[in-house]
Protein backbone atom coordinates (compact mmCIF):
# COMPACT_ATOMS: atom_id res chain seq x y z
CA UNK A 1 0.00 0.00 0.00
CA UNK A 2 1.13 3.72 -0.85
CA UNK A 3 1.55 6.50 1.89
CA UNK A 4 2.75 9.68 1.95
CA UNK A 5 3.34 11.89 4.96
CA UNK A 6 3.87 15.28 5.40
CA UNK A 7 5.20 15.75 9.19
CA UNK A 8 4.96 20.08 9.11
CA UNK A 9 1.42 20.88 9.69
CA UNK A 10 2.25 24.28 9.42
CA UNK A 11 4.94 26.34 8.52
CA UNK A 12 5.32 30.46 8.81
CA UNK A 13 8.20 31.98 7.34
CA UNK A 14 8.73 35.94 7.07
CA UNK A 15 9.11 37.13 3.27
CA UNK A 16 12.37 36.44 1.55
CA UNK A 17 13.32 33.55 3.87
CA UNK A 18 14.09 30.13 2.16
CA UNK A 19 11.38 27.40 3.68
CA UNK A 20 11.85 23.71 2.88
CA UNK A 21 8.49 21.32 2.64
CA UNK A 22 9.27 17.63 3.55
CA UNK A 23 7.66 14.95 1.88
CA UNK A 24 8.16 11.20 2.76
CA UNK A 25 6.74 8.39 0.98
CA UNK A 26 6.31 4.36 0.91
CA UNK A 27 5.90 2.07 -1.73
CA UNK A 28 6.72 -1.37 -2.52
CA UNK A 29 6.62 -0.59 -6.25
CA UNK A 30 9.74 0.01 -8.24
CA UNK A 31 7.73 2.25 -10.60
CA UNK A 32 5.99 5.17 -9.51
CA UNK A 33 5.06 9.07 -9.87
CA UNK A 34 5.49 11.83 -7.66
CA UNK A 35 3.64 15.27 -7.02
CA UNK A 36 3.44 18.26 -5.31
CA UNK A 37 0.34 20.46 -5.66
CA UNK A 38 -0.25 23.81 -4.09
CA UNK A 39 -3.82 25.62 -2.99
CA UNK A 40 -3.84 28.81 -2.68
CA UNK A 41 -6.55 30.47 -0.30
CA UNK A 42 -8.77 30.00 -3.48
CA UNK A 43 -9.11 26.35 -2.85
CA UNK A 44 -8.28 24.38 -6.46
CA UNK A 45 -5.09 22.68 -6.48
CA UNK A 46 -2.93 23.80 -8.70
CA UNK A 47 -0.29 20.91 -10.44
CA UNK A 48 3.55 21.42 -9.18
CA UNK A 49 5.47 19.00 -10.52
CA UNK A 50 5.86 15.59 -11.56
CA UNK A 51 8.92 12.93 -11.06
CA UNK A 52 8.65 9.03 -12.16
CA UNK A 53 10.76 6.75 -9.97
CA UNK A 54 13.75 6.69 -12.73
CA UNK A 55 14.32 9.72 -12.57
CA UNK A 56 16.42 11.14 -9.17
CA UNK A 57 17.71 14.39 -10.65
CA UNK A 58 17.02 17.32 -8.85
CA UNK A 59 14.91 20.07 -10.53
CA UNK A 60 14.51 23.87 -10.23
CA UNK A 61 11.71 26.13 -11.80
CA UNK A 62 12.59 29.42 -10.74
CA UNK A 63 12.72 29.97 -7.35
CA UNK A 64 11.17 26.27 -6.58
CA UNK A 65 13.47 23.51 -6.18
CA UNK A 66 12.82 19.89 -5.52
CA UNK A 67 15.01 17.53 -4.02
CA UNK A 68 13.83 13.45 -5.19
CA UNK A 69 16.10 10.88 -2.76
CA UNK A 70 15.07 7.32 -2.93
CA UNK A 71 17.54 6.21 -0.86
CA UNK A 72 15.50 8.10 2.57
CA UNK A 73 12.09 7.97 -0.02
CA UNK A 74 12.07 11.61 0.20
CA UNK A 75 10.77 14.05 -1.92
CA UNK A 76 11.03 17.58 -0.40
CA UNK A 77 9.95 20.95 -2.01
CA UNK A 78 12.04 24.11 -1.04
CA UNK A 79 10.64 27.69 -1.62
CA UNK A 80 13.56 30.63 -2.24
CA UNK A 81 13.40 33.84 -1.45
CA UNK A 82 9.97 32.79 -0.08
CA UNK A 83 7.06 35.94 -0.81
CA UNK A 84 3.42 36.09 0.18
CA UNK A 85 2.22 34.66 -2.75
CA UNK A 86 3.63 31.67 -1.77
CA UNK A 87 1.28 31.11 0.97
CA UNK A 88 -0.56 28.06 0.47
CA UNK A 89 -1.26 24.41 1.40
CA UNK A 90 1.07 22.28 -0.08
CA UNK A 91 0.15 18.25 -0.69
CA UNK A 92 2.68 16.07 -1.60
CA UNK A 93 1.26 12.89 -3.39
CA UNK A 94 2.42 9.20 -4.62
CA UNK A 95 0.83 6.86 -7.76
CA UNK A 96 2.17 3.64 -7.83
CA UNK A 97 2.45 2.31 -11.27
CA UNK A 98 0.88 -0.56 -10.87
CA UNK A 99 -2.03 1.15 -9.58
CA UNK A 100 -5.31 -0.21 -8.26
CA UNK A 101 -8.01 -1.81 -10.32
CA UNK A 102 -5.61 -2.53 -13.52
CA UNK A 103 -3.35 0.39 -13.14
CA UNK A 104 -5.73 3.24 -12.37
CA UNK A 105 -2.84 5.61 -11.11
CA UNK A 106 -4.71 6.57 -8.45
CA UNK A 107 -2.72 9.17 -6.37
CA UNK A 108 -2.42 9.09 -2.34
CA UNK A 109 -2.14 12.86 -1.31
CA UNK A 110 -0.38 13.61 2.22
CA UNK A 111 -2.27 15.89 4.69
CA UNK A 112 -0.50 18.92 3.24
CA UNK A 113 1.54 21.39 4.76
CA UNK A 114 0.13 25.16 5.11
CA UNK A 115 2.91 27.32 4.60
CA UNK A 116 1.83 31.23 6.05
CA UNK A 117 4.36 34.04 4.46
CA UNK A 118 4.32 37.48 6.38
CA UNK A 119 5.46 40.45 4.76
CA UNK B 1 -6.01 22.90 -24.25
CA UNK B 2 -7.81 21.23 -21.64
CA UNK B 3 -10.46 22.72 -19.36
CA UNK B 4 -12.52 21.47 -16.38
CA UNK B 5 -16.04 22.92 -15.22
CA UNK B 6 -17.36 22.33 -11.79
CA UNK B 7 -20.35 23.58 -10.22
CA UNK B 8 -21.92 25.87 -8.44
CA UNK B 9 -18.89 27.23 -6.88
CA UNK B 10 -20.75 27.53 -3.46
CA UNK B 11 -23.85 25.82 -2.18
CA UNK B 12 -25.63 25.72 1.24
CA UNK B 13 -28.41 22.92 1.47
CA UNK B 14 -30.75 21.74 4.56
CA UNK B 15 -30.13 18.48 5.83
CA UNK B 16 -31.99 16.13 4.42
CA UNK B 17 -32.26 17.86 0.69
CA UNK B 18 -30.71 15.76 -2.31
CA UNK B 19 -27.12 16.96 -3.89
CA UNK B 20 -26.19 17.68 -7.76
CA UNK B 21 -23.04 18.70 -8.35
CA UNK B 22 -21.75 18.07 -11.94
CA UNK B 23 -18.29 17.95 -13.56
CA UNK B 24 -17.45 18.52 -17.00
CA UNK B 25 -14.13 18.57 -19.01
CA UNK B 26 -13.25 19.70 -22.21
CA UNK B 27 -10.21 18.83 -25.04
CA UNK B 28 -9.96 15.41 -24.15
CA UNK B 29 -11.51 11.65 -24.31
CA UNK B 30 -11.81 9.12 -21.89
CA UNK B 31 -10.48 11.09 -19.04
CA UNK B 32 -9.77 9.11 -15.82
CA UNK B 33 -12.47 11.13 -13.73
CA UNK B 34 -12.27 11.61 -9.60
CA UNK B 35 -14.26 13.02 -6.92
CA UNK B 36 -12.41 14.30 -3.73
CA UNK B 37 -13.45 15.57 -0.32
CA UNK B 38 -11.72 18.28 1.91
CA UNK B 39 -13.30 18.03 5.55
CA UNK B 40 -11.94 21.06 7.95
CA UNK B 41 -8.45 18.99 8.49
CA UNK B 42 -7.10 20.18 5.10
CA UNK B 43 -6.73 16.60 4.17
CA UNK B 44 -7.97 15.12 0.51
CA UNK B 45 -10.09 12.13 0.68
CA UNK B 46 -10.65 9.94 -2.78
CA UNK B 47 -14.59 9.45 -2.63
CA UNK B 48 -15.12 8.25 -6.49
CA UNK B 49 -13.44 7.40 -9.20
CA UNK B 50 -13.99 6.11 -13.27
CA UNK B 51 -12.13 5.35 -15.70
CA UNK B 52 -15.12 4.80 -18.76
CA UNK B 53 -18.54 5.48 -18.80
CA UNK B 54 -20.78 4.17 -16.75
CA UNK B 55 -17.56 2.91 -14.34
CA UNK B 56 -17.69 3.75 -10.65
CA UNK B 57 -15.09 2.88 -8.18
CA UNK B 58 -16.42 4.35 -4.38
CA UNK B 59 -13.77 4.57 -2.19
CA UNK B 60 -15.50 5.17 0.88
CA UNK B 61 -18.87 3.65 1.70
CA UNK B 62 -21.18 6.82 2.40
CA UNK B 63 -23.95 9.17 1.64
CA UNK B 64 -22.95 9.60 -1.35
CA UNK B 65 -23.12 8.32 -5.27
CA UNK B 66 -21.52 8.64 -8.73
CA UNK B 67 -22.31 8.66 -12.16
CA UNK B 68 -20.48 9.41 -15.63
CA UNK B 69 -23.93 9.38 -18.21
CA UNK B 70 -21.05 10.49 -20.43
CA UNK B 71 -17.37 10.24 -21.39
CA UNK B 72 -16.69 13.90 -20.48
CA UNK B 73 -18.96 14.22 -17.05
CA UNK B 74 -19.48 13.21 -14.12
CA UNK B 75 -21.91 13.72 -11.64
CA UNK B 76 -22.29 13.40 -7.40
CA UNK B 77 -25.39 13.02 -5.45
CA UNK B 78 -27.11 12.09 -2.71
CA UNK B 79 -30.58 11.39 -1.90
CA UNK B 80 -30.42 13.24 1.64
CA UNK B 81 -28.09 15.30 2.89
CA UNK B 82 -26.58 14.66 6.40
CA UNK B 83 -24.27 17.88 8.60
CA UNK B 84 -20.93 15.36 7.89
CA UNK B 85 -21.48 16.08 3.99
CA UNK B 86 -20.61 19.23 4.31
CA UNK B 87 -17.32 20.45 2.80
CA UNK B 88 -14.86 21.23 0.10
CA UNK B 89 -15.44 19.26 -3.27
CA UNK B 90 -13.11 18.94 -5.88
CA UNK B 91 -13.72 17.32 -8.96
CA UNK B 92 -10.49 16.02 -10.95
CA UNK B 93 -9.73 14.92 -14.54
CA UNK B 94 -6.30 12.73 -15.96
CA UNK B 95 -4.92 10.35 -18.32
CA UNK B 96 -3.49 7.45 -17.45
CA UNK B 97 0.10 8.37 -16.54
CA UNK B 98 -0.55 12.25 -16.48
CA UNK B 99 -0.90 14.59 -13.14
CA UNK B 100 -4.71 14.95 -12.04
CA UNK B 101 -6.17 18.27 -12.60
CA UNK B 102 -8.62 19.96 -10.71
CA UNK B 103 -11.65 22.07 -10.97
CA UNK B 104 -11.88 24.97 -8.54
CA UNK B 105 -14.35 22.76 -6.50
CA UNK B 106 -17.26 23.42 -4.66
CA UNK B 107 -18.20 24.26 -1.11
CA UNK B 108 -20.81 22.73 0.42
CA UNK B 109 -22.44 23.37 3.51
CA UNK B 110 -25.09 21.51 5.06
CA UNK B 111 -27.42 23.58 7.49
Amino acid sequence: AQKVTQAQTEISVVEKEDVTLDCVYETRDTTYYLFWYKQPPSGELVFLIRRNSFDEQNEISGRYSWNFQKSTSSFNFTITASQVVDSAVYFCALSEASGASGGSYIPTFGRGTSLIVHP
Amino acid sequence: SQTIHQWPATLVQPVGSPLSLECTVEGTSNPNLYWYRQAAGRGLQLLFYSVGIGQISSEVPQNLSASRPQDRQFILSSKKLLLSDSGFYLCAWSMKRTPLHFGNGTRLTVT
